[in-house]
Order: C-alpha cells, then sequence, then structure tokens
C-alpha cells in the first residue's frame, strides 16, 4: 500500500525557521514533490528530490532520506505570505501516478 | 511557454445532474494529462490519468468519468452528481514518465446540493 504522512498544522513567527516533516510509505519510488498550496488556489511546484540529500532554492530547502522514507521542507525567513498548506507527493515507478499527502497548513504570525 | 487552463471556474449542480468539465493544454505536445479532486480539508486524490488519446486509467471507482478526444484535451464527466462528488477539481499536465513536475490548472470548485 500507499502512504503519506505529514504534520496538519504547523504556526511559527516571521522571519522564523519551520521545517515540515513528511514520512512515506510505497511500493515504487521515483522521487519526491513538493507544492504550496494558498487558500482557494491550484497547487504550485516548489522542489522535486530524486536523490538523498538536500536541495536548496532560495528561501526554501528539501531533504530526502530514501532509505529512511523521510523528507523535509525547511522554509527560512519566513514571511506572511508564506501561510499556506505544503504538500508533499510522491512519484511512483512509472511516473505517472504521483500521489498526494493531505498537507500541512502553515500559519507564519507576526 | 505552456499554459494550462479549465472550466467552469465555479458551479452549483443540483445532485442528479449531468456534469462536464473541459481542461486544454497549450505549448507542449503529447502530455500525461490528470485529474484530481480535493475535498475540503483533504489532500488531492487522483481521479483520472491519460498517457495519450483515448487512454484513460481510473484510479478511483466512481460515478466520474474521463475523456481525452485530442492531444491536449481532457473532459471530466458524470452522468448523474451526487452530494460527495462536492469538492475541488483540478486537472494537471506532466511532460515525460519520470522526474517531471506536476503543473495544475486553475481549478474549478463544485457544489453539488
Amino acid at each position: 500500500g500507499q502512504n503519506i504522512d505529514q504534520p496538519t498544522e504547523m504556526t511559527a513567527t516571521e522571519g522564523a525557521i519551520v521545517q515540515i516533516n513528511c514520512t512515506y510509505q510505497t511500493s515504487g519510488f521515483n522521487g519526491l514533490f513538493w507544492y504550496q498550496q494558498h487558500a482557494g488556489e491550484a497547487p504550485t511546484f516548489l522542489s522535486y528530490n530524486v536523490l538523498d540529500g538536500l536541495e536548496e532554492k532560495g528561501r526554501f530547502s528539501s531533504f530526502l532520506s530514501r532509505s529512511k522514507g523521510y523528507s523535509y521542507l525547511l522554509l527560512k525567513e519566513l514571511q506572511m505570505k508564506d501561510s499556506a498548506s505544503y504538500l508533499c507527493a510522491v512519484e511512483n515507478t512509472g511516473g505517472f501516478k504521483t500521489i498526494f499527502g493531505a498537507g500541512t497548513r502553515l500559519f507564519v504570525k507576526a | 511557454s505552456q499554459t494550462i487552463h479549465q472550466w467552469p471556474a465555479t458551479l452549483v449542480q443540483p445532485v442528479g445532474s449531468p456534469l462536464s468539465l473541459e481542461c486544454t493544454v497549450e505549448g507542449t505536445s503529447n502530455p500525461n494529462l490528470y485529474w484530481y479532486r480535493q475535498a475540503a480539508g483533504r489532500g488531492l486524490q487522483l481521479l483520472f490519468y491519460s498517457v495519450g488519446i483515448g487512454q484513460i486509467s481510473s484510479e478511483v471507482p466512481q460515478n466520474l468519468s474521463a475523456s481525452r478526444p485530442q492531444d491536449r484535451q481532457f473532459i471530466l464527466s458524470s452522468k448523474k452528481l451526487l452530494l460527495s462528488d462536492s469538492g475541488f477539481y483540478l486537472c494537471a499536465w506532466s511532460q515525460g514518465s519520470t522526474g517531471n513536475t506536476i503543473y495544475f490548472g486553475e481549478g474549478s470548485w463544485l457544489t453539488v446540493v
């Protein structure tokens, strides 16, 4: 079976750093995506990890450990506009079925 | 550059009525196409995906169907809507088979009353 787990909600302060974790179990694994989704809008792509390690992209970084079935998204220098849901998604073998987690709602407070 | 559009953006339909959501992709050829649904406060559920014209794979048994009459057109349909069909429907595309980002359309809000 397939399962993706991430916390339901998190709260952090403007200017701080927050780490959103994701664990997954899947029968076949190609890579892992992170998406950002503001309320009422479609998800937008943030990052893609296929190899173990950290991928940095501006204020956002994503980490993957394939052996542990674990990833995290790191957001630095938080801004109010970062308040959104963050979706972890696993790309299965074959590449045609990307499965999304339920998402983590991040609230950034002043 | 590639763009994806879906419509209508919002619709309110009575139980038992038909449904048709349409999606088109521009700026690419032979894309993989997807329909996802997101119920209120829940994650994205993959409904259908298509790797080519007339090729549809269904992930969840339900009263919805999908069709791909042209390379860059994807249609989601229902003959008789249920209350449980309410949600946010997202069309999406990707290119290739592995490591290719899924890009989403603007989404369609469906309320079945």
